[in-house]
């Protein structure tokens, strides 16, 4: 069974860069052709879908992230990874990371267990 | 603000069964049958515990059961039990570029 961990810092300051990473455990990040996808919730916010990547480097992101956001992935290391630049604190936020089967009719089937990003000086 | 519309919050007692609904509209629920429903406990990943509007992941109860009605998905549990009380969360596919979920309603088991 494929699990998914984030990690990085728990704190970012206003106007720099956020750097997660996503580490595939159970399984292969290349074994098959997954959608590997980057989420989060604000506090007291709902979900947000920020963009996916898959195993051959394409990418989707959504309109609103556009500009400040690159998601990439390492097969070597069995990870992917999302920077989100400029930050505020509106993106203050818990990130999780999520499966998907190649199809944006398709449900998220894992998600990592998140990780509280705070944006502040 | 969510493209997806749930309530708040919803409330029952143990046993008792409870629906909560997702709006959205033409272009996502009302055309697709692609709707999912994730269940969040504090401090863990979300859940898949319905896709497909009615469709149980291996492993989820079937005290969970999932409909559409037009533009309105529901998420039904049944014989509610203490466990259940977690937020849930709404997903449809839609025509647009965008991947849409609801504001998520947050249950208490009275």
């Amino acid at each position: 069974q494929v699990q998914l961990q984030e990690s990085g810092p728990g704190l970012v300051k206003p106007s720099q860069t956020l750097s997660l990473t996503c580490t595939v455990s159970g399984g292969s990040i290349s074994s098959g052709l997954y959608y590997w996808s980057w989420i989060r919730q604000p506090a007291g916010k709902g979900l947000e879908y920020i963009g996916r990547i898959n195993t051959k480097g394409s990418t989707n992101y959504t309109p609103s992230f556009k500009s400040r956001v690159t998601i990439s992935i390492d097969t070597t290391k069995n990870h992917f990874s999302l920077t989100l630049s400029s930050v505020t604190a509106a993106d203050t936020a818990v990130y999780y990371c999520a499966k998907r089967l190649p199809a944006a009719t398709r449900p998220f089937d894992i998600w990592g267990q998140g990780t509280m990003v705070t944006v502040s000086s | 603000q969510s493209a997806l519309t749930q309530p708040a919050s919803v409330s029952g007692s143990p046993g008792q069964s409870i629906t909560i609904s997702c709006t959205g509209s033409n272009s996502d629920i009302g055309a697709y049958n692609y709707v999912s429903w994730y269940q969040l406990y504090p401090g863990q990943g979300p859940k898949l515990i319905i896709f497909d509007v009615n469709n149980r992941p291996s492993g989820v109860s079937n005290r969970f059961s999932g409909s559409k009605s037009g533009n309105t998905a529901s998420l039904t549990i049944s014989g509610l039990q203490a466990e259940d009380e977690a937020d849930y969360y709404c997903n449809s596919y839609t025509s647009s570029t965008v991947v849409v979920f609801g504001g998520g309603t947050k249950l208490t088991v009275l």
